[in-house]
Formats: C-alpha cells, structure tokens, sequence
C-alpha cells in the first residue's frame, strides 16, 4: 500500500534560524509529492510540489523542498523561520495510477521569538 | 478568481438526523474531490469527481454517504442517520484535469455529532 510518513509530530525551531520538515515516501513508480499548509480551523493551503524535472523545489513564502530519491524522501525546508511560519504541515504524495493524494499525519512547527 | 468555498462552515447535528454539505470548486475545474479529517490526521481521501462522474469511492465512504455532482460544478455530500463517529471536518478540493495538478483547498466544513 502507498503511503506518506512525517516522522515529527512537532517541530521547533527559534526565528531566523533554518528549519526543516521531514516527509518519506513509499510511492510506487514515478512519485508526485506535495506539501500543504493548515492554519487554524482553515483548509489547506498549497506550498509546492514535485512532478518532474529539478530535484529542488521552490514554492511559497520562502519554502523549498528537495526530491531525493534514494531515501524516497522530500522534506520541506526553509532557510530562515518566521513566528508566522508556525502551523500545521502537511506532506501528500500520489502517482499516475492512482486518482487521490495520500497524505501524512501532519508535522506541526513552532517557531519562537 | 475565487477560490473553493463550503457551505455551511460549521454544523451541529444530533446522531440520526441527516446533514449536507455543499462545495463550489474554482471554476473551470474538472475535478472534485471531498477529504475527512479527523483531530491530528491528515486528509483521508473519500471520492471524487470528473465533470459530473464518480469515478473512485473510499472504502470510508459507507453507505450512508452520498456524494453527487449533478452539472459538473458544485457538489453535495450527504450524511444519512449521522452517528458520533462522523464528527470530523470535511474538506473539499478541486483541480484540473490530473492527479499531478494541484488540489486547491477550500475552508472545510466542520461537523458535530451529538
């Protein structure tokens, strides 16, 4: 079965500093990857993704995320965090055969002053 | 360009009544898709559509959901005979044509059993 994995629940990280948010895949075949944002009691909001091509990705407010391959993983990074980065992250993935996004349980980042 | 909105936001019911919820996907889009999400889940993936077409059923959806897109725009999730367990927020998203175009999000639609 396919299947999105964020192994932290939470992360923290002081402003200003770099930050990362971990997401593995098990994807069959070539993978789509996906990263959302959720801030309270709204939908999710689209950051970037990963269908082809460059193995980095740039998105939204900052955001990157790298396509490695070999450790089937694509976390979410961004080079300096903000207090107002702090809400709840989402990774999705799905492939050509399958028509829906699979999607971790979701990592939620605390940046402090 | 408006984004995707649900109707109602929030809704309170008692267990055994039915509820519906309706999404209005950004326009032009070809797919539609409706998500649950339970308190520190993900989104698990429930149905979508193609233009007016149910194309794929979670095994979550049980009978006593329906989902329909009659014209191809908006879209109607129904609950019949609710229970506790339904209680969970209840997201939509549409995209164009393929799983590798972006889903965008609407605000969700937040549902209380009682």
């Amino acid at each position: 079965a396919q299947s999105v994995a964020q192994p932290e629940d939470q992360v923290k990280v002081a402003e200003g500093n770099p930050l990362t948010v971990k997401c593995t895949y098990s994807v069959s075949g070539n993978p789509y990857l996906f990263w959302y944002v959720q801030y309270p009691n709204r939908g999710l909001q689209f950051l970037l993704k990963y269908i082809t091509g460059d193995n980095l990705v740039k998105g939204s407010y900052g955001f990157e995320a790298e396509f490695n391959k070999s450790q089937t993983s694509f976390h979410l990074k961004k080079p300096s965090a903000l207090v107002s980065d702090s809400a709840l992250y989402f990774c999705a993935g799905g492939n050509y055969n399958t028509d829906k996004l699979i999607f971790g349980t979701g990592t939620r980042l605390q940046v402090f002053p | 360009d408006t984004g995707v909105s649900q109707n109602p936001r929030h809704k309170i019911t008692k267990r055994g009544q039915n509820v519906t919820f309706r999404c209005d996907p950004i326009s032009e889009h070809n797919r539609l898709y409706w998500y649950r999400q339970t308190l520190g889940q993900g989104p698990e993936f429930l149905t979508y559509f193609q233009n007016e077409a149910q194309l794929e059923k979670s095994r979550l959806l049980s009978d006593r959901f329906s989902a329909e897109r009659p014209k191809g725009s908006f879209s109607t999730l129904e609950i019949q005979r609710t229970e506790q367990g339904d209680s969970a927020m209840y997201l939509c998203a549409s995209s164009s044509w393929d799983v590798q175009e972006t889903q965008y999000f609407g605000p969700g639609t937040r549902l209380l059993v009682l």
